[in-house]
């Protein structure tokens, strides 16, 4: 079945260093990526979508690149702030004829200090 | 504003009680579905709903029951909650070709 493995966390970083939270995905056929956002307390926040090979995603400075030939979907930012600590996960969405699914990863932490 | 209204927000409960988590979309999505979110297993699809009258059961529908009269409501129901039900339960709905539409979430615990 399809699958999701992201990295560890929690991620922990200075406000302005660079961030990559890895990605990687098991799946037949042509999954949409997905990268959510969750701020603590809240609810998912779709951050960033990508439907097909090499298309990237991109919103409030961050991007990830749909990489079929490594089955990669990694989240980076230039620059990372205090207010982008939050829980990061990567899914993939399986879509058929009106049915869809979407399969999480197990979340990464990151947490950016001053 | 779209969002996607879940209620309550935390509830607290005895083990046998019937309850049920109300939610409600006004995006006028057909798609919606109910998660829930355990440490270190990530989130995990309970039941999905395509449209009115149409559901079927996700990964991990043991002990909960869903229904779909009206296109803007699908309230999960425990018709009698044990303590492996708590968790954190997430409903949303989505249009086709769209990112999914979460609500902040349903803190429940069993005791």
């Amino acid at each position: 079945g399809d699958s999701v493995t992201q990295m560890e966390g929690p991620v922990t970083l200075s406000e302005e260093a660079c961030l990559t939270i890895n990605c990687t995905y098991t799946a037949t056929g042509y999954p949409s990526l997905f990268w959510y956002v969750q701020y603590p307390g809240e609810g998912l926040q779709l951050l960033l979508k990508a439907t097909k090979a090499d298309d990237k995603g991109s919103n409030k400075g961050f991007e990830a690149t749909y990489r079929k030939e490594t089955t990669s979907f990694h989240l980076e930012k230039g620059s990372v702030q205090v207010s982008d600590s939050a829980v990061y996960f990567c899914a993939l969405e399986r879509e058929n004829s009106g049915y869809s699914t979407l399969t999480f990863g197990k979340g990464t932490m990151l947490l950016v200090s001053p | 504003e779209a969002q996607v209204t879940q209620n309550p927000r935390y509830l607290i409960t005895v083990t046998g009680k019937k309850l049920t988590v109300t939610c409600s979309q006004n995006m006028n999505h057909e798609y919606m579905s109910w998660y829930r979110q355990d440490p270190g297993l990530g989130l995990r699809q309970i039941y999905y709903s395509m449209n009115v009258e149409v559901t079927d059961k996700g990964d991990v529908p043991e002990g909960y029951k869903v229904s779909r009269k009206e296109k803007r409501n699908f309230p999960l129901i425990l018709e009698s909650p044990s303590p492996n039900q708590t968790s954190l339960y997430f409903c949303a709905s989505r249009r086709t070709g769209e990112g999914y539409t979460f609500g902040s979430g349903t803190r429940l615990t069993v005791v």
